[in-house]
Protein backbone atom coordinates (compact mmCIF):
# COMPACT_ATOMS: atom_id res chain seq x y z
CA UNK A 1 0.00 0.00 0.00
CA UNK A 2 0.92 3.63 -0.87
CA UNK A 3 -0.53 5.29 2.05
CA UNK A 4 1.48 7.39 4.10
CA UNK A 5 0.74 6.63 8.13
CA UNK A 6 0.33 9.55 10.48
CA UNK A 7 1.39 9.74 14.18
CA UNK A 8 0.23 10.40 16.65
CA UNK A 9 -3.34 9.21 16.13
CA UNK A 10 -4.64 11.23 18.41
CA UNK A 11 -3.41 14.54 20.29
CA UNK A 12 -5.14 16.55 22.83
CA UNK A 13 -3.66 19.79 24.02
CA UNK A 14 -4.78 22.79 25.95
CA UNK A 15 -5.93 26.31 23.97
CA UNK A 16 -2.79 28.40 23.30
CA UNK A 17 -0.09 25.39 22.87
CA UNK A 18 1.22 24.54 20.13
CA UNK A 19 0.40 21.11 18.07
CA UNK A 20 2.78 19.08 16.04
CA UNK A 21 1.51 15.95 13.53
CA UNK A 22 3.25 14.08 11.16
CA UNK A 23 3.41 12.20 7.90
CA UNK A 24 5.58 9.39 6.85
CA UNK A 25 4.92 7.65 3.46
CA UNK A 26 6.89 5.32 1.08
CA UNK A 27 8.00 6.16 -2.40
CA UNK A 28 8.90 9.39 -4.12
CA UNK A 29 6.54 11.91 -4.12
CA UNK A 30 5.47 15.11 -6.20
CA UNK A 31 4.29 16.79 -3.48
CA UNK A 32 2.47 16.85 -0.14
CA UNK A 33 -0.71 18.66 1.20
CA UNK A 34 -2.40 18.80 4.15
CA UNK A 35 -6.21 18.99 5.11
CA UNK A 36 -8.90 19.20 7.44
CA UNK A 37 -11.91 17.32 8.38
CA UNK A 38 -14.05 18.87 11.01
CA UNK A 39 -16.67 15.94 12.31
CA UNK A 40 -18.80 14.86 10.17
CA UNK A 41 -17.84 17.17 6.79
CA UNK A 42 -15.86 16.79 3.56
CA UNK A 43 -12.27 17.66 4.01
CA UNK A 44 -10.84 21.46 3.28
CA UNK A 45 -7.46 22.05 1.67
CA UNK A 46 -4.68 23.40 4.06
CA UNK A 47 -1.54 23.63 2.51
CA UNK A 48 0.82 22.47 0.19
CA UNK A 49 4.86 21.66 -0.37
CA UNK A 50 6.56 20.80 -3.08
CA UNK A 51 9.22 18.12 -3.22
CA UNK A 52 11.73 20.62 -3.72
CA UNK A 53 10.66 22.75 -0.89
CA UNK A 54 11.83 21.87 2.80
CA UNK A 55 9.42 23.95 4.45
CA UNK A 56 6.08 26.60 4.04
CA UNK A 57 4.21 29.11 6.53
CA UNK A 58 0.17 29.86 6.10
CA UNK A 59 -0.69 31.74 9.05
CA UNK A 60 -0.44 29.78 11.85
CA UNK A 61 0.52 26.63 10.20
CA UNK A 62 4.07 25.61 9.44
CA UNK A 63 5.11 22.66 7.48
CA UNK A 64 8.60 20.93 6.56
CA UNK A 65 9.38 18.46 4.42
CA UNK A 66 12.65 15.80 4.61
CA UNK A 67 12.47 13.85 1.50
CA UNK A 68 15.47 11.64 2.70
CA UNK A 69 13.20 10.51 5.06
CA UNK A 70 10.02 10.28 3.72
CA UNK A 71 8.33 12.26 6.30
CA UNK A 72 6.66 15.79 6.75
CA UNK A 73 5.28 17.75 10.02
CA UNK A 74 2.24 20.00 10.68
CA UNK A 75 2.52 22.70 13.26
CA UNK A 76 -0.23 24.75 14.63
CA UNK A 77 1.02 27.41 16.68
CA UNK A 78 -1.43 28.87 19.02
CA UNK A 79 -3.89 26.31 19.04
CA UNK A 80 -7.47 27.47 19.32
CA UNK A 81 -10.76 25.33 20.25
CA UNK A 82 -11.77 25.78 16.82
CA UNK A 83 -8.95 23.94 15.56
CA UNK A 84 -10.40 20.67 16.79
CA UNK A 85 -10.71 18.49 13.91
CA UNK A 86 -8.87 15.58 12.62
CA UNK A 87 -6.09 16.55 10.22
CA UNK A 88 -4.50 14.04 7.21
CA UNK A 89 -1.85 14.46 5.24
CA UNK A 90 -1.93 13.55 1.46
CA UNK A 91 1.25 13.04 -1.14
CA UNK A 92 0.75 12.60 -5.02
CA UNK A 93 2.98 10.61 -6.97
CA UNK A 94 4.15 11.13 -10.26
CA UNK A 95 1.41 8.72 -11.69
CA UNK A 96 -0.74 10.63 -13.13
CA UNK A 97 -3.17 12.46 -10.50
CA UNK A 98 -3.20 9.76 -7.97
CA UNK A 99 -3.30 11.23 -4.40
CA UNK A 100 -3.13 8.99 -1.43
CA UNK A 101 -4.35 9.64 2.10
CA UNK A 102 -2.82 9.05 5.63
CA UNK A 103 -4.63 8.02 8.21
CA UNK A 104 -5.18 11.10 10.11
CA UNK A 105 -4.30 12.71 13.16
CA UNK A 106 -7.65 13.49 15.94
CA UNK A 107 -6.49 16.97 17.14
CA UNK A 108 -8.71 17.74 20.85
CA UNK A 109 -8.07 21.31 21.79
CA UNK A 110 -9.57 21.86 25.10
CA UNK A 111 -10.22 25.91 26.12
CA UNK B 1 -21.05 28.20 -7.52
CA UNK B 2 -22.07 24.75 -5.52
CA UNK B 3 -18.78 23.36 -5.78
CA UNK B 4 -18.47 19.23 -5.51
CA UNK B 5 -21.96 17.94 -4.77
CA UNK B 6 -22.64 14.07 -3.52
CA UNK B 7 -25.58 12.60 -3.89
CA UNK B 8 -27.75 11.24 -1.95
CA UNK B 9 -26.32 11.76 1.20
CA UNK B 10 -27.73 8.84 2.85
CA UNK B 11 -28.50 5.39 2.01
CA UNK B 12 -29.47 1.94 3.56
CA UNK B 13 -28.87 -1.00 1.46
CA UNK B 14 -29.25 -4.91 1.82
CA UNK B 15 -26.62 -7.32 1.08
CA UNK B 16 -26.63 -7.52 -2.84
CA UNK B 17 -28.51 -4.89 -3.61
CA UNK B 18 -27.02 -2.16 -6.19
CA UNK B 19 -26.82 1.61 -5.91
CA UNK B 20 -25.05 4.60 -7.60
CA UNK B 21 -23.43 7.53 -5.94
CA UNK B 22 -23.32 10.68 -8.11
CA UNK B 23 -21.02 13.13 -7.60
CA UNK B 24 -21.78 16.59 -9.82
CA UNK B 25 -18.71 19.67 -10.00
CA UNK B 26 -19.48 23.18 -11.68
CA UNK B 27 -16.08 24.02 -11.48
CA UNK B 28 -14.84 22.55 -14.83
CA UNK B 29 -12.59 20.18 -12.86
CA UNK B 30 -10.60 17.57 -15.13
CA UNK B 31 -9.91 15.45 -12.05
CA UNK B 32 -11.94 13.87 -9.99
CA UNK B 33 -12.36 11.22 -7.22
CA UNK B 34 -13.90 8.50 -5.19
CA UNK B 35 -12.54 7.87 -1.40
CA UNK B 36 -14.21 5.86 1.06
CA UNK B 37 -13.58 6.78 4.71
CA UNK B 38 -13.37 4.16 7.27
CA UNK B 39 -12.57 4.47 11.01
CA UNK B 40 -8.86 3.94 11.61
CA UNK B 41 -8.22 3.76 7.84
CA UNK B 42 -8.12 7.46 6.62
CA UNK B 43 -9.10 7.81 3.45
CA UNK B 44 -9.04 5.27 0.52
CA UNK B 45 -8.75 5.89 -2.88
CA UNK B 46 -11.22 3.99 -5.31
CA UNK B 47 -11.46 4.75 -8.52
CA UNK B 48 -10.21 8.36 -10.15
CA UNK B 49 -10.68 10.14 -13.46
CA UNK B 50 -8.03 12.27 -15.51
CA UNK B 51 -10.65 13.50 -17.74
CA UNK B 52 -14.18 13.12 -19.26
CA UNK B 53 -13.97 9.24 -20.93
CA UNK B 54 -11.46 8.06 -18.64
CA UNK B 55 -11.16 6.06 -15.40
CA UNK B 56 -8.80 4.13 -13.31
CA UNK B 57 -8.27 2.72 -10.53
CA UNK B 58 -7.04 3.50 -6.91
CA UNK B 59 -5.72 1.36 -3.86
CA UNK B 60 -9.49 -0.33 -3.09
CA UNK B 61 -11.49 -0.87 -6.31
CA UNK B 62 -12.96 -4.22 -6.04
CA UNK B 63 -16.41 -4.22 -5.75
CA UNK B 64 -17.23 -1.17 -7.35
CA UNK B 65 -17.53 0.70 -10.99
CA UNK B 66 -17.45 4.10 -12.01
CA UNK B 67 -17.77 6.20 -15.27
CA UNK B 68 -17.37 9.66 -16.58
CA UNK B 69 -19.56 10.13 -19.38
CA UNK B 70 -19.27 13.92 -19.03
CA UNK B 71 -16.96 16.08 -17.88
CA UNK B 72 -19.24 17.29 -14.60
CA UNK B 73 -20.51 14.29 -13.34
CA UNK B 74 -18.47 10.77 -11.58
CA UNK B 75 -20.72 8.12 -11.08
CA UNK B 76 -19.72 5.32 -8.33
CA UNK B 77 -21.85 1.98 -8.56
CA UNK B 78 -22.04 -0.76 -6.26
CA UNK B 79 -23.50 -3.55 -8.54
CA UNK B 80 -23.98 -6.34 -5.46
CA UNK B 81 -23.61 -4.05 -1.96
CA UNK B 82 -21.65 -6.22 0.93
CA UNK B 83 -21.31 -5.37 4.54
CA UNK B 84 -17.53 -4.57 4.03
CA UNK B 85 -18.96 -1.65 1.91
CA UNK B 86 -20.47 0.33 4.90
CA UNK B 87 -18.85 3.21 4.66
CA UNK B 88 -18.47 7.43 4.08
CA UNK B 89 -18.24 8.02 0.98
CA UNK B 90 -16.49 10.95 -0.65
CA UNK B 91 -16.31 12.71 -3.88
CA UNK B 92 -12.91 15.48 -4.66
CA UNK B 93 -12.22 17.44 -7.79
CA UNK B 94 -9.42 19.26 -9.08
CA UNK B 95 -8.31 21.45 -11.90
CA UNK B 96 -5.29 19.85 -13.19
CA UNK B 97 -2.26 18.16 -11.40
CA UNK B 98 -0.67 21.44 -11.44
CA UNK B 99 -3.59 22.94 -9.85
CA UNK B 100 -3.11 20.26 -7.06
CA UNK B 101 -5.56 21.28 -3.88
CA UNK B 102 -8.64 18.76 -3.92
CA UNK B 103 -12.21 20.14 -3.76
CA UNK B 104 -14.46 17.84 -1.35
CA UNK B 105 -18.01 17.16 -1.18
CA UNK B 106 -19.57 16.82 1.79
CA UNK B 107 -19.73 12.95 1.78
CA UNK B 108 -22.52 10.23 1.27
CA UNK B 109 -23.29 7.75 4.20
CA UNK B 110 -23.76 4.28 3.07
CA UNK B 111 -25.03 1.45 5.13
CA UNK B 112 -25.12 -2.39 4.31
CA UNK B 113 -27.35 -4.84 6.08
Amino acid sequence: SQQGEEDPQALSIQEGENATMNCSYKTSINNLQWYRQNSGRGLVHLILIRSNEREKHSGRLRVTLDTSKKSSSLLITASRAADTASYFCATAYNQGGKLIFGQGTELSVKP
Amino acid sequence: NAGVTQTPKFRVLKTGQSMTLLCAQDMNHEYMYWYRQDPGMGLRLIHYSVGEGTTAKGEVPDGYNVSRLKKQNFLLGLESAAPSQTSVYFCASRKTPNNEKLFFGSGTQLSVL
